[in-house]
């Protein structure tokens, strides 16, 4: 079956810092990949997607590339914000499946 | 502005009783989801729902019971037979609109049920 694993939390960063959180799969077929964001109390939101290798999905200087040879989909940002602080999951979903794949979540914490 | 709306926000009962935790959309989405999510845990997927009066279990669904009479609403109810059911509840949709090829979900704010 399809799986996704992500680096285990919190990271715990500086501001400004350089951030990668790392996610890697396995899934049948070639899958959609997505990291999604959740703030402290509130639902997830879509962060950024990519539907096949080599495309790179960005967003609020987020971004990550799909990479098949290593079946990764690591997320980066160059100068993290104390905003950024929130909990990240990265999912697959593969071919006609209803049902994503989601990490177990990594939680970021970025001090000012 | 579409999207999803869960209410209440905030939701608490007694043990022993049941509740139910409503979500509706107007994103015009066929699927819908249920998840459940315990501190430091990712998302379990108890119920989902590709189309009007079809359903289907999840990973935890005992104790548990939904209904898609509507295509906009998903309402969950959370039965006294749920063993720990104090948790945050999400619910979510998608398209499931042939052809469509990338299909992320939308995510309500989500409940917080706490049973005493």
């Amino acid at each position: 079956g399809n799986s996704v694993t992500q680096m285990e939390g919190p990271v715990t960063l500086s501001e400004e810092a350089f951030l990668t959180i790392n996610c890697t799969y396995t899934a049948t077929g070639y899958p959609s990949l997505f990291w999604y964001v959740q703030y402290p109390g509130e639902g997830l939101q879509l962060l950024l997607k990519a539907t096949k290798a080599d495309d790179k999905g960005s967003n609020k200087g987020f971004e990550a590339t799909y990479r098949k040879e290593t079946t990764s989909f690591h997320l980066e940002k160059g100068s993290v914000q104390v905003s950024d602080s929130a909990v990240y999951f990265c999912a697959l979903r593969s071919g006609g499946s209803y049902i994503p794949t989601f990490g177990r979540g990594t939680s970021l914490i970025v001090h000012p | 502005d579409g999207g999803i709306t869960q209410s209440p926000k905030y939701l608490f009962r007694k043990e022993g009783q049941n509740v139910t935790l409503s979500c509706e959309q107007n994103l015009n989405h066929d699927a819908m989801y249920w998840y459940r999510q315990d501190p430091g845990q990712g998302l379990r997927l108890i119920y989902y729902s590709q189309i009007v009066n079809d359903f289907q279990k999840g990973d935890i669904a005992e104790g548990y019971s939904v209904s898609r009479e509507k295509k906009e609403s998903f309402p969950l109810t959370v039965t006294s037979a749920q063993k720990n059911p104090t948790a945050f509840y999400l619910c979510a949709s998608t398209t499931a609109q042939p052809g469509v090829r990338v299909r992320e979900q939308y995510f309500g704010p989500g409940t917080r049920l706490t049973v005493t």
